[in-house]
């Protein structure tokens, strides 16, 4: 069936470093990629989204790099700060408007 | 401008209660979804809803029915609750730009 997974689970950096999540899907149809960040309580936000004709799109520390052909899609932080400490979740869309989502990523920041 | 509201924030219910979840939203979307968010499983979708009157089925709907009788309002019914459904709900609604709002989310609890 239709799905996204997504890989590591848990991450653990240092301050200052570089974090990077990856996700795959499974409907080559899909043509939209957001990432939420979810805080504990918190409702999931929307922190950076990719479009299929574009293949990376950066925000300030936070890029997303999408690869159609292997239909995987990257979230990448550089210079990681304890604020980025959170739950990450990838989402993709289907053909048919059904909006999947990873399993998320607990992203640790140590000070 | 409220964005995405859920009525109510908490509910206990014991098994074979009924109920049913509220949202709301104010911004005119079309595309409106229920969640359900359990530890270490991200979001599923339950069903999702392409315009007022409409309504499908998501990944796992089964013990869940919908309504969508006016564009501003998605409601999540629970016929006969069982502890299999104790879990966060979100409500999303979708813009054109396929971007997500979510609600603050209703934790239920199945005794």
């Amino acid at each position: 069936g239709e799905n996204v997974e997504q890989h590591p689970s848990t991450l653990s950096v240092q301050e200052g470093d570089s974090a990077v999540i990856k996700c795959t899907y499974s409907d080559s149809a899909s043509n939209y990629f957001p990432w939420y960040k979810q805080e504990l309580g918190k409702r999931p936000q929307l922190i950076i989204d990719i479009r299929s004709n574009v293949g990376e799109k950066k925000d300030q520390r936070i890029a997303v790099t999408l690869n159609k052909t292997a239909k995987h899609f990257s979230l990448h932080i550089t210079e990681t700060q304890p604020e980025d400490s959170a739950v990450y979740f990838c989402a993709a869309k289907f053909w048919n408007n059904d909006m999947r989502f990873g399993a998320g990523t607990r992203l640790t920041v140590k000070p | 401008n409220a964005g995405v509201t859920q009525t109510p924030k908490f509910r206990v219910l014991k098994t074979g209660q009924s109920m049913t979840l509220l949202c709301a939203q104010d911004m005119n979307h079309e595309y409106m979804y229920w969640y359900r968010q359990d530890p270490g499983m991200g979001l599923r979708l339950i069903h999702y809803s392409v315009g007022e009157g409409t309504t499908a089925k998501g990944e796992v709907p089964d013990g869940y029915n919908v309504s969508r009788l006016k564009k501003q309002n998605f409601l999540l019914g629970l016929e006969s609750a069982a502890p299999s459904q104790t879990s966060v709900y979100f409500c999303a609604s979708r813009n054109r730009a396929y971007e997500q709002y979510f609600g603050p989310g209703t934790r239920l609890t199945v005794t």
